[in-house]
């Protein structure tokens, strides 16, 4: 079976500071993909970014970007510049790329402040 | 664009009422899923329902029904709620096997 592990419980950050959450993974899957979802206090789900596991390159989308580490299975996000709009609570999320079920397996959360 | 649409947003039971959580979608999803989200262990699968006619278990079914009405709607069901059951429950959906899902906005659900 599939788990995600997410270390750290809360996290916080001076505005326009760069900060990094840790996501790691367990899984004998060849074929994943690997997300972040971003949980703003209005309880929305919202997407951050998107990894292919056969993709060597590190996905990226404005000021967020991964690091992906698939030997290791570590798959972090950085934040970059950041906003007070970015605090929020963060997934990391693993979607099995085999039996076309599409389920999603979320790891426990990290809580992001970001301070003035 | 609605996407996927939950009803209602919040809501308090008795222990041992019945409920039906609604979910709709707009997007042709094939795919459909009910999570529910406690403090400290994210959001974890109760049901799925791959496509039109189907639905499968996940992690924790125990207590709960859903119906696949049609494409555009997957409800849950609570028969006779339990203050366990207490959560936050996300209804998601999305084309299957590699593209995010796209969830909905919610339902508080408080079960004293």
């Amino acid at each position: 079976a599939q788990t995600v592990t997410q270390s750290q419980p809360e996290m916080s950050v001076q505005e326009a500071e760069t900060v990094t959450l840790s996501c790691t993974y367990d899984t004998s899957e060849s074929n994943y993909y690997l997300f972040w979802y971003k949980q703003p206090p209005s309880r929305q789900m919202i997407l951050v970014i998107r990894q292919e596991a056969y993709k060597q390159q590190n996905a990226t989308e404005n000021r967020f970007s991964v690091n992906f580490q698939k030997a290791a299975k570590s798959f972090s996000l950085k934040i970059s510049d950041s906003q007070l709009g970015d605090t929020a609570m963060y997934f990391c999320a693993f979607m099995n790329g085999s039996g076309n079920t599409g389920k999603l397996i979320f790891g426990q959360g990290t809580t992001l402040q970001v301070k003035p | 664009n609605a996407g996927v649409t939950q009803t209602p947003k919040f809501q308090v039971l008795k222990t041992g009422q019945s409920m039906t959580l609604q979910c709709a979608q707009d997007m042709n999803h094939n795919s459909m899923y009910w999570y529910r989200q406690d403090p400290g262990m994210g959001l974890r699968l109760i049901y799925y329902s791959a496509s039109e006619g189907t639905t499968d278990k996940g992690e924790v079914p125990n207590g709960y029904n859903v119906s696949r009405l049609n494409k555009r709607e997957f409800s849950l069901r609570l028969e006779s709620a339990a203050p366990s059951q207490t959560s936050v429950y996300f209804c998601a959906s999305n084309v299957p096997s590699n593209q995010p899902q796209h969830f909905g906005d919610g339902t508080r659900l408080s079960i004293l």
